[in-house]
């Protein structure tokens, strides 16, 4: 089973600031199966990225995905007021996996 | 457009079965080519995936769970279910329905809006 890593645990931030946050996986990520969620309070998660950098429906160009192999990484370009919020990694293949999460707090 | 909504008891029995229903709205689980997927998120922490089932019936289930899972579906009622045995304190949590976003790529991109179960005497 492979077991992904987010970091940091907690990434303080203002708005209109850059967030980059890190998803490492523990063996290498068959077909660039990752997959990227954010996650408000109370809410249920909301598909961000698949497939590595596929931004889902109705998802802003301001979040973008990237890497490859074992390193992967989600970048917000401008974060807005409701990007605060906790965000998670996910991979999927034989198995299905989540990261721990990233808090993104003002 | 699409809906999911969980249903089932907000409290569960130490060793007892938990038995959860998720009923689907605006989209027919017979005529899709997606998965629908079950996944839980203790309190104050991550998600955990449970397994997934196609509208034939094929399973897949989470290896640390599959002792325990059990995940049906009634097209009938267009509806998916989970039930799990022997429940224990760790499996307090909020219960997700949810379904594939793409056929290609085991991913959710629809969710209900979960439901607490708690597992005390």
């Amino acid at each position: 089973e492979i077991v992904l890593t987010q970091s940091p645990g907690t990434l303080s931030l203002s708005p209109g600031e850059r967030a980059t946050l890190s998803c490492r996986a523990s063996q290498s990520v068959s077909s660039d199966f990752l997959a990227w969620y954010q996650q408000a309070p109370g809410q249920a998660p909301r598909l961000l990225i698949y497939n590595v950098f596929n931004r889902a429906t109705g998802i802003p160009d301001r979040f973008s995905g990237s890497g490859s192999g074992t390193d992967f990484t989600l970048t917000i370009s401008r974060l807005e007021p409701e990007d605060f919020a906790v965000y998670y990694c996910q991979h999927y293949g034989t198995s299905l996996t989540f990261g721990g999460g990233t808090k993104v707090e003002i | 457009q699409l809906q999911l909504q969980e249903s089932g008891p907000g409290l569960v029995k130490p060793s007892e079965t938990l038995s959860l229903t998720c009923t689907v709205s605006g989209g027919s689980i017979r005529s899709s080519t997606y998965y629908w997927g079950w996944i839980r998120q203790p309190p104050g922490k991550g998600l955990e995936w449970i397994g997934s089932i196609y509208h034939s019936g094929s399973t897949y289930y989470n290896p640390s769970l599959k002792s325990r899972v059990t995940i049906s579906v009634d097209t009938s009622k267009n509806q998916f279910s989970l039930k799990v045995v022997s429940m224990t304190a760790a499996d307090t949590a909020v219960y997700y329905c949810a379904r594939e976003f793409s056929d290609t790529a085991m991913v959710y991109g629809y969710w209900g809006q979960g439901t607490l179960v708690t597992v005390s005497s």
